[in-house]
C-alpha cells in the first residue's frame, strides 16, 4: 500500500541554521505529495504542494522538490527562525478515488534562538 | 478564504460514554473527513463524505458513527470511550475536483481524553 516515511522524529537548530527534513515516499502511482506544518494547539496547515514530478514547490522560503527517481520529496529551508518551530509533515494522496491522505509520523523542528 | 470551526475544543469522557464532536466549514466544499492524530502515529482517517447524505469509511472506523446532514457539518460519534484514550481529532474539507490533487484544509482539532 501507499505509504510516506520521515525518518527524522526531532530536529533542533539554531536561528539562521539551514533546514533539511527527509521523506520518501511509496506508491503505484506519481502522486501529489504535500507539506503540512502544524503549530501547537492548531490544525496541520497546507506549506506546499506539487503536483507533476520533477517540479519544486516554494512557499515561505520553505522549498520542496518532487524525484520521481529517488521517490523522495524533502524539506529544506535556508535560514530558519524560531517562529518556524513546528511539526512538519510530508504526506500524500493515496490511489484510489477517496482523496484520502497518507502523513508521514511527522518532524517536530525546535529552534533556539 | 473560509474557515473550519470544531466543537468542543477539549473533550473529557468517561469509559463506554457515547461522545460526539461536530465540525462546521464555510468553504462551501463538497468533501469532508475526519482524521484521529495519536502522537507517535501520524494521522489516520477515520470516516469521510463526498457530499451530504454520504459516508465512507476510512481505515480506522470501528468504533466510529458519522453523519453528514448538511453540506457545511460533519459529525462524529465515538460510540464508546476507551480507558485511558488520548487523542485529536481532526476535520478537514476540500473542494472535490480531482481526487488526486484536491487540498484539504483542517480545523483546529477536537482533545479527547477519557478518565
Amino acid at each position: 500500500g501507499d505509504s510516506v516515511t520521515q525518518k527524522q522524529g526531532q530536529v533542533t537548530l539554531s536561528e539562521d541554521d539551514f533546514l533539511f527534513i527527509n521523506c520518501t515516499y511509496s506508491t503505484t502511482t506519481y502522486p501529489t505529495l504535500f507539506w503540512y506544518v502544524q503549530y501547537p494547539g492548531q490544525g496541520p496547515q497546507l506549506l506546499l504542494k506539487v503536483t507533476t514530478a520533477n517540479n519544486k514547490g516554494i512557499s515561505r522560503g520553505f522549498e520542496a522538490t518532487y524525484d520521481k527517481g529517488t521517490t523522495s520529496f524533502h524539506l529544506q529551508k535556508a535560514s530558519v527562525q524560531e517562529s518556524d518551530s513546528a511539526v512538519y509533515f510530508c504526506a500524500l494522496v493515496s490511489t484510489g478515488n477517496t482523496g484520502k491522505l497518507i502523513f508521514g509520523l511527522g518532524t517536530t523542528l525546535q529552534v533556539q534562538p | 478564504g473560509g474557515i473550519i470551526t470544531q466543537t468542543p475544543k477539549f473533550l473529557i469522557g468517561q469509559e463506554g460514554q457515547k461522545l460526539t464532536l461536530k465540525c462546521q466549514q464555510n468553504f462551501n466544499h463538497d468533501t469532508m473527513y475526519w482524521y484521529r492524530q495519536d502522537s507517535g502515529k501520524g494521522l489516520r482517517l477515520i470516516y469521510y463524505s463526498i457530499t451530504e447524505n454520504d459516508l465512507q469509511k476510512g481505515d480506522l472506523s470501528e468504533g466510529y458513527d458519522a453523519s453528514r446532514e448538511k453540506k457545511s457539518s460533519f459529525s462524529l460519534t465515538v460510540t464508546s470511550a476507551q480507558k485511558n484514550e488520548m487523542a485529536v481529532f481532526l476535520c478537514a474539507s476540500s473542494i472535490h475536483r480531482d481526487w488526486g490533487k484536491d487540498t484539504q484544509y483542517f480545523g483546529p482539532g477536537t482533545r479527547l481524553l477519557v478518565l
